[in-house]
């Protein structure tokens, strides 16, 4: 979706060093989400944002952290990149004003290679 | 932790087939939607099913809800190459994010 942008969309890095993924979106929405995906295991929830003062922990938060500077921007970092943080990443977001029940609209992904 | 878990893993048709795949759940939840993912994109929403509904249609696909076996359907009919995808089912448990299972891949052959 255009409207969900996520830079880099690849990025080959070396373990230990510090990773910053970045996501905007135009679509207005308050609320956005990070998520990776490996083959085989779908989607798993890193980190959600409800809005620019609510950030919570999703499943696998552990060596990630996320800011969340404007209700359009939502960075992913990874302070010390290791390997078996190679993935596939995603932003998504909704909008919990208009009554859309929760219908995500994602980003074209990040593929994250650590060495 | 992952809620859904779709059913099967793999699915391989010829284009003109009906495509079936299916989707059970834990807890109770408040909606189920269904995703579509191309190789290696983002993931596109599909169709949306409350819980208190039973079946939904939109163009050639059609959503099935059983809450009480706590499962969904999603059928493609009349399938096309360009059909050929991952699909995810994802539940919304109400105020929080989305659990998403793991994905049938969908292979549609001509």
């Amino acid at each position: 979706d255009a409207d969900v942008t996520q830079t880099p969309r690849n990025r080959i890095t070396k373990t230990g060093k510090r990773i910053m993924l970045e996501c905007s979106q135009t679509k207005g929405h308050d609320r956005m989400y990070w998520y990776r995906q490996d083959p085989g295991l779908g989607l798993r929830l890193i980190y959600y944002s409800f809005d620019v003062k609510d950030i919570n922990k999703g499943e696998i938060s552990d060596g990630y952290s996320v800011s969340r500077q404007a209700q359009a921007k939502f960075s992913l970092s990874l302070e010390s990149a290791i390997p078996n943080q190679t993935a596939l990443y995603f932003c998504a977001t909704s909008d919990s004003i208009a009554g859309r029940y929760n219908e995500q609209f994602f980003g074209p992904g990040t593929r994250l290679t650590v060495l | 932790s992952q809620q859904g878990e779709e059913d099967p893993q793999a699915l391989s048709i010829q284009e003109g087939e009906n495509a079936t795949m299916n989707c059970s759940y834990k807890t109770s939840i408040n909606n189920l939607q269904w995703y579509r993912q191309n190789s290696g994109r983002g993931l596109v929403h599909l169709i949306l099913i409350r819980s208190n509904e039973r079946e939904k249609h939109s163009g050639r696909l059609r959503v099935t809800l059983d809450t009480s076996k706590k499962s969904s359907s999603l059928l493609i009919t009349a399938s096309r190459a360009a059909d050929t995808a991952s699909y995810f089912c994802a539940t919304d448990q109400g105020g929080y994010a989305l659990n998403f299972g793991k994905g049938t891949s969908l292979l549609v052959t001509p």
